[in-house]
């Protein structure tokens, strides 16, 4: 199985900050990496597919960049509704694993 | 919008069984792949299960091989999840989930989820 490493696991964060979570593959995966968004009681929404494609309707301060085994999600400003905690996932093999999250907080 | 509405959760017993289900509307259902998705209550996400949009390939976990069944009702556009040999570890919130037209592994949106209970 590939394992997914994310970091940091927690983060506190001002808003206007530049926030950036980094997650690692202990194989490549090429660009076949997904991030999502989990809000406090709610379920994960899918935020950036490929590793650096923006979903419909998601805000362009949320991007993602990299490919092989290094990948990184930016929120270039922070703002209170971000509160959430981030997850990343790879799709190139079964099974289809999840890193185990940043939860992001407001300083 | 799309929507997924999961039912079926609720507490159950070691080895117990259990069927959740996941109503879908405002797409066209049997023409997309659908998973399942679960969480341990305050952990991450783990994934289970995925089918085609035709039912004729599905994919599991090695945690739920052999005790979980996947299948799909495109005449109903409902998705099925039969659980059995229920173990307290898989006490989680089950979420269905939405694919692309084939088996993607990119899970958009997502439904709210239904909590399933493994407790004596």
């Amino acid at each position: 199985d590939i394992q997914m490493t994310q970091s940091p696991s927690s983060l506190s964060a001002s808003v206007g900050d530049r926030v950036t979570i980094t997650c690692q593959a202990s194989q490549d995966i090429s660009n076949y990496l997904n991030w999502y968004q989990q809000k406090p009681g709610k379920a994960p929404k899918l935020l950036i597919y490929d590793a650096s494609n923006l979903e419909t309707g998601v805000p362009s301060r949320f991007s993602g960049s990299g490919s092989g085994t290094d990948f990184t999600f930016t929120i270039t400003s922070l703002q209170p509704e971000d509160i959430a905690t981030y997850f990343c996932q790879q799709y190139d093999n079964l099974p289809p694993n999840f890193g185990q999250g940043t939860k992001l907080e407001i300083k | 919008e799309v929507q997924l509405l999961e039912s079926g959760g609720g507490l159950i017993q070691p080895g117990g069984s259990l069927r959740l289900s996941c109503a879908a509307s405002r797409f066209t259902f049997s023409s997309y792949a659908m998973s399942w998705v679960r969480q341990a209550p305050g952990k991450g996400l783990e994934w289970v299960s995925s089918i085609s949009g035709s039912g004729g390939s599905t994919y599991y976990a090695d945690s739920v091989k052999g005790r979980f069944t996947i299948s799909r009702d495109n005449s109903k556009n409902t998705l099925y999840l039969q659980m059995s040999s229920l173990r307290a570890e898989d006490t989680a919130v089950y979420y269905c989930a939405k694919d692309q037209e084939g088996v993607e592994f990119r899970f958009d949106p997502w439904g709210q989820g239904t909590l399933v209970t493994v407790s004596s």
